[in-house]
């Protein structure tokens, strides 16, 4: 089983919608992150979480937000889905931060019309 | 801000040719750094990583050196095969009390055989 699973892995949806992605983690990890990709842009960072009770805005979360609901559990909102919002969405663990290899999950595919 | 440039592609070579993608870094501190490899369909893997100057990443035949100096990553493999087509990104995590991978945008590689 992967260690990184993402739900769901596609999902299309109208403007204004509030959306839910799920990520969980089986690596006992305290840090985890959300992503988003868009082509030719590369990965940039959402939100990330040190633990449970730690939870900070990354490069670009405007019109996100995030609940950390366990140490294996961090889930991602779209309150009001916007098609700007398009994108490859990527959950990744890591044990330490800084130094540490961080996990990918294999990703949500959002379409918002 | 701490930033990532990378070689954009497409980068198209032969197989067994020599391969290099540039990657260049601004960071506050002393970042650690990366090369993280998308394959069609999934999410990214760690390749290899250094975390403190002249430090030398390998793996899988492909190498990199943390150069302080030029404030570079390069990566490089002297023979490339058609498995290693793929997407290759170049991250630094500054930490300093933030977390998070600051990404570049990605290098497609295709090997041609």
């Amino acid at each position: 089983d992967a260690d990184v699973t993402q739900t769901p892995r596609n999902r299309i949806t109208k403007t204004g919608k509030r959306i839910m992605l799920e990520c969980s983690q089986t690596k006992g990890h305290d840090r985890m992150y959300w992503y988003r990709q868009d082509p030719g842009l590369g990965l940039r960072l959402i939100y990330y979480s040190f633990d449970v009770k730690d939870i900070n805005k990354g490069e670009i979360s405007d019109g996100y937000s995030v609940s950390r609901q366990a140490q294996a559990k961090f889930s991602l909102s779209l309150e009001s889905a916007i098609p700007n919002q398009t994108a490859l969405y990527f959950c990744a663990t890591s044990e330490t931060g800084v130094g540490d290899t961080q996990y990918f999950g294999p990703g949500t595919r959002l379409t918002v019309l | 801000g701490n930033s990532v440039t990378q070689m954009e592609g497409p980068v198209t070579l032969s197989e067994e040719a020599f391969l290099t993608i540039n990657c260049t870094y601004t960071a506050t501190g002393y970042p650690s750094l990366f090369w993280y490899v998308q394959y069609p369909g999934e999410g990214l893997q760690l390749l290899l990583k250094a975390t403190k100057a002249d430090d030398k990443g390998s793996n899988k035949g492909f190498e990199a050196t943390y150069r302080k100096e030029t404030t570079s990553f390069h990566l490089e493999k002297g023979s490339v095969q058609v498995s290693d087509s793929a997407v290759y990104f170049c991250a630094q995590n500054s930490g300093g009390g933030a977390d998070g991978l600051t990404f570049g945008k990605g290098t497609h590689l295709i090997i041609q055989p």
